[in-house]
């Protein structure tokens, strides 16, 4: 089982559509959460980081269960500059050191 | 520029090849990460460094691959006799903390091996 499961999709929306991608992860001592964004052939950038008490920035919205070991990000209003890949990731306990697991990503379509 | 700095950003070699990758991070950051991502997978760990330092390695990391930090600044990643199935963008990322925030990644390199 991957640490990290997300739903690869894609997700093929049109412009203005909510979208919402989860998440689950397998290590309950896990520390941090946080959602990445990478497009093409570019690294991974951070898009926000996941707090218990869920958190917004601009047209998104993070939330994290910890009982239910579930993430989860909410995009309303899509823009089209919003395509790109959706990485979960968890600060985990791995072998001997807390390090970044990258769930395989959600690709996200937005259309005109 | 005050990123992280990957060279080369693409590099092809022939199967059985040795190729090496530099990594310069933030400089004030003294953690610094390897990770290999494959077409539609997500980045997999392969190693880090506090300062010179290498805390771990990865079980994927076989031992045609190796990477030093030498003076706790810039790193390399080297990889001996390359395999086709080595062929992946690497990324390396840098940070001050532990706690996951705060990690800025470089370009990446991306290897072709043929």
């Amino acid at each position: 089982r991957k640490e990290v499961e997300q739903d690869p999709g894609p997700f093929n929306v049109p412009e203005g559509a909510t979208v919402a991608f989860n998440c689950t992860y397998s290590n309950s001592a896990s520390q941090s959460f946080f959602w990445y964004r990478q497009d093409c052939r570019k690294e991974p950038k951070l898009l926000m980081s996941v707090y218990s008490s869920g958190n917004e920035d601009g047209r998104f919205t993070a939330q994290l269960n910890r009982a239910s070991q579930y993430i989860s990000l909410l995009i309303r209003d899509s823009k089209l500059s919003d395509s790109a890949t959706y990485l979960c990731v968890v600060n985990t306990w791995m072998d001997s050191s807390y390090k970044l697991i990258f769930g395989s990503g959600t690709r996200l379509l937005v259309r005109p | 520029d005050t990123g992280v700095s990957q060279d080369p950003r693409h590099k092809i070699t022939k199967r059985g090849q040795n190729v090496t990758f530099r990594c310069d991070p933030i400089s004030e950051h003294n953690r610094l990460y390897w990770y290999r991502q494959t077409l539609g997978q997500g980045p997999e760990f392969l190693t880090y460094f506090q300062n010179e330092a290498q805390l771990e390695k990865s079980r994927l990391l076989s031992d045609r691959f190796s990477a030093e930090r030498p003076k706790g600044s810039f790193s390399t990643l080297e990889i001996q006799r390359t395999e086709q199935g080595d062929s992946a963008m690497y990324l390396c990322a840098s940070t001050s903390t532990g706690t996951g925030s705060g990690y800025t990644f470089g370009s990446g390199t991306r290897l072709t091996v043929v």
